[in-house]
This record gives structure tokens, C-alpha cells and sequence, in this order.
């Protein structure tokens, strides 16, 4: 069963709007959000992270939300920019040492010119 | 260079033959983690290594994985008589403590069995 969900597999957007990818998980023991980004034939590159403390954190044009109540977060992409096309993956862990990462599937993002 | 490295990027074998993936680690860096990757999936995540001692090695399909790191640097990840269901992207990476936000990821070896 998959801990942590993206269920939309591909998002569209036009050059300069906002981008929204979401995410679901399931268990409670997640304490520490990350999202990835990966172009093809590269590995996943780290994008920002969020502590089950906060409820967001914020860096440049990257903004991630967590509700815990409602175990989801959100990444938000402002202003979305072509170079910013690629796979999204969310991924938790239960933190601290030994942090192997529970990833979801991925969604693709396409940001038009 | 200054990240992780795997080598070889891209592996054919054909069903029943033994791979050997290596991973070189950033310089210091005293955790490894390895991740599969299937075709249309997230990484899931095989073993984790601090230092030399394998401390979780809960993700590991079958018995026909085995990992090492002898020194405590490079790692290999060996799969034996490979299977069609084995083929995936193989990721390694690693970090200074083992916190997640640190994970620094090498650019995959792309196995394929026939």
C-alpha cells in the first residue's frame, strides 16, 4: 500500500502562473516532509523540506504547505518558469538518523511558454 | 567530482546472470542509502549503510540482493541470478548524518534484464 500519494500524475501550466502539486500520505509517523525534483537521466535533487512542526517554509519561489490534520501538503511553484518542467516526487521519513525516504510516484510538470 | 557517482549508468544482462553496481559516495559522507526504482514509480528505498555496518537492510526484495561497504565508502549493491522483474533504476545516496533533508542522490545505474 502506497504510504504516500500523488495522485495526479501530470500537471500543465502557463509560463508565469502558479503551480500546485499535491500530496497525501498515510502514516502518522511521518514527521518530515521533503520534495524532490528529477530531470531525466539525473537523480532526484532536493527542493526544499518541511518539519511536522511547521505548516509551511519558503524558499524563493518554492513554497511547501503541510496539514497534518489532514495528512497532505502541497507545493507551490511562483512564478512557474519552463525550466522548472520536470518530475516532482514528495517524499516523507520518520526523521533523524537512518531517514530512508518514502517516496510517491511522482507527478510531471509542464510549464508552457 | 563533488556529488555521487554509479557506475555503470546502463547494464543489460540477460536472466540469470550476476550485476554488480557501484556507488562512490560524496567525500565524508558516513551515510549510503540505495533506492530501486521501477519504470512509472517513486525510489523505494532497499538498504542503508553508516559507515561499513548495514544498520537496515528491510527494503531488500529477496535474498538475491546483497550490499556492501567494506570501507565504509563505496558501496556495491550485488543482485545474483537476475530476474525481468529486477529491472529498474538502481539509486544511491548519501549524507553527512543520515538526515533526510541531506540526501544527495547519484545519477542511477538503469539495469535491464532479458
Amino acid at each position: 500500500d502506497q504510504q504516500v500519494k500523488q495522485n495526479s500524475p501530470s500537471l500543465s501550466v502557463q509560463e508565469g502562473r502558479i503551480s500546485i502539486l499535491n500530496c497525501d500520505y498515510t502514516n502518522s509517523m511521518f514527521d518530515y516532509f521533503l520534495w524532490y525534483k528529477k530531470y531525466p537521466a539525473e537523480g532526484p535533487t532536493f527542493l526544499i523540506s518541511i518539519s511536522s512542526i511547521k505548516d509551511k517554509n519558503e524558499d524563493g519561489r518554492f513554497t511547501v504547505f503541510l496539514n497534518k490534520s489532514a495528512k497532505h501538503l502541497s507545493l507551490h511553484i511562483v512564478p512557474s518558469q519552463p525550466g522548472d518542467s520536470a518530475v516532482y516526487f514528495c517524499a516523507a521519513s520518520g526523521g533523524g538518523a537512518n531517514s530512508k525516504l518514502t517516496f510517491g510516484k511522482g507527478i510531471t510538470l509542464s510549464v508552457r511558454p | 567530482g563533488a556529488g555521487v557517482s554509479q557506475s555503470p549508468r546502463y547494464k543489460v544482462a540477460k536472466r540469470g546472470q550476476d550485476v554488480a553496481l557501484r556507488c562512490d559516495p560524496i567525500s565524508g559522507h558516513v551515510s549510503l542509502f540505495w533506492y530501486q526504482q521501477a519504470l512509472g514509480q517513486g525510489p523505494e528505498f532497499l538498504t542503508y549503510f553508516q559507515n561499513e555496518a548495514q544498520l537496515d537492510k528491510s527494503g531488500l526484495p529477496s535474498d538475491r540482493f546483497f550490499a556492501e561497504r567494506p570501507e565504509g565508502s563505496v558501496s556495491t549493491l550485488k543482485i545474483q541470478r537476475t530476474q525481468q522483474e529486477d529491472s529498474a533504476v538502481y539509486l544511491c545516496a548519501s549524507s553527512l548524518m543520515g538526515l533526510a533533508n541531506e540526501q544527495f542522490f547519484g545519477p542511477g545505474t538503469r539495469l535491464t534484464v532479458l
